[in-house]
């Protein structure tokens, strides 16, 4: 089946420094990718829709100059946290599907679970 | 904001018992997944269901979906002490975009 995969897995930083996640689909080309936070024992908040060689569309109360999203290539989509927080800490998921439109289920990746110091 | 929310947000069996759980929508949809999430880790699919369906089958998996009260439910059969989890409903919006809206969960644990 279709892959996702997301590095790394689990990351500690100090304040003000920036993390930058990677999010890969392994077998198939994704021209969109989500990035979801989930905070501890919650659901999953949207934060970005990734769109291959366009800007990201933000959900509302994101800041896109603190979560930069690029996705260069059909492969390959990134979350970079900028200046991060202890705010920030939270486990980041991104998803992504083979198909642009129609009834198919996305694909997640294993999560990285961010933790600033 | 969430869409869909589910009850009960924490459900706990015995081994072999069946466990069931609801989840409430507000909008149109396109259709309704529910999904997966082991403790720390990504979420697996398990089931979608078209808003033109009305029941699914898949294993030990049951799925409804009643579009007229915007409502599903995830039936799990013979459970067993590995279907302990979170699981989730998200919905699929109508048109083109693909995001997904998850609800807020419910957490099963399975005793065995």
């Amino acid at each position: 089946g279709a892959v996702v995969s997301q590095h790394p897995s689990r990351v500690i930083c100090k304040s003000g420094t920036s993390v930058k996640i990677e999010c890969r689909s392994l077998d198939f080309q994704a021209t969109t990718m989500f990035w979801y936070r989930q905070f501890p024992k919650q659901s999953l908040m949207l934060m970005a829709t990734s769109n291959e060689g366009s800007k990201a569309t933000y959900e509302q109360g994101v800041e896109k100059d603190k979560f930069l999203i690029n996705h260069a290539s059909l492969t390959l989509s990134t979350l970079t946290v900028t200046s991060a927080h202890p705010e920030d800490s939270s486990f980041y998921i991104c998803s992504a599907g083979g198909q642009p439109y129609g009834n198919s289920p996305l694909h997640f990746g294993n999560g990285t679970r961010l933790t600033v110091t | 904001s969430q869409q869909g929310e589910e009850d009960p947000q924490a459900l706990s069996i015995q081994e072999g018992e069946n466990a069931t759980m609801n989840c409430s929508y507000k909008t149109s949809i396109n259709n309704l997944q529910w999904y997966r999430q082991n403790s720390g880790r990504g979420l697996v699919h398990l089931i979608l269901i078209r808003s033109n369906e009305r029941e699914k089958h898949s294993g030990r998996l049951r799925v409804t979906l009643d579009t007229s009260k915007k409502s599903s439910s995830l039936l799990i059969t013979a459970s067993r002490a590995a279907d302990t989890a979170s699981y989730f409903c998200a919905t699929g919006p109508t048109g083109s975009a693909r995001q997904l809206t998850f609800g807020s969960g419910t957490q099963l644990t399975v005793l065995p």
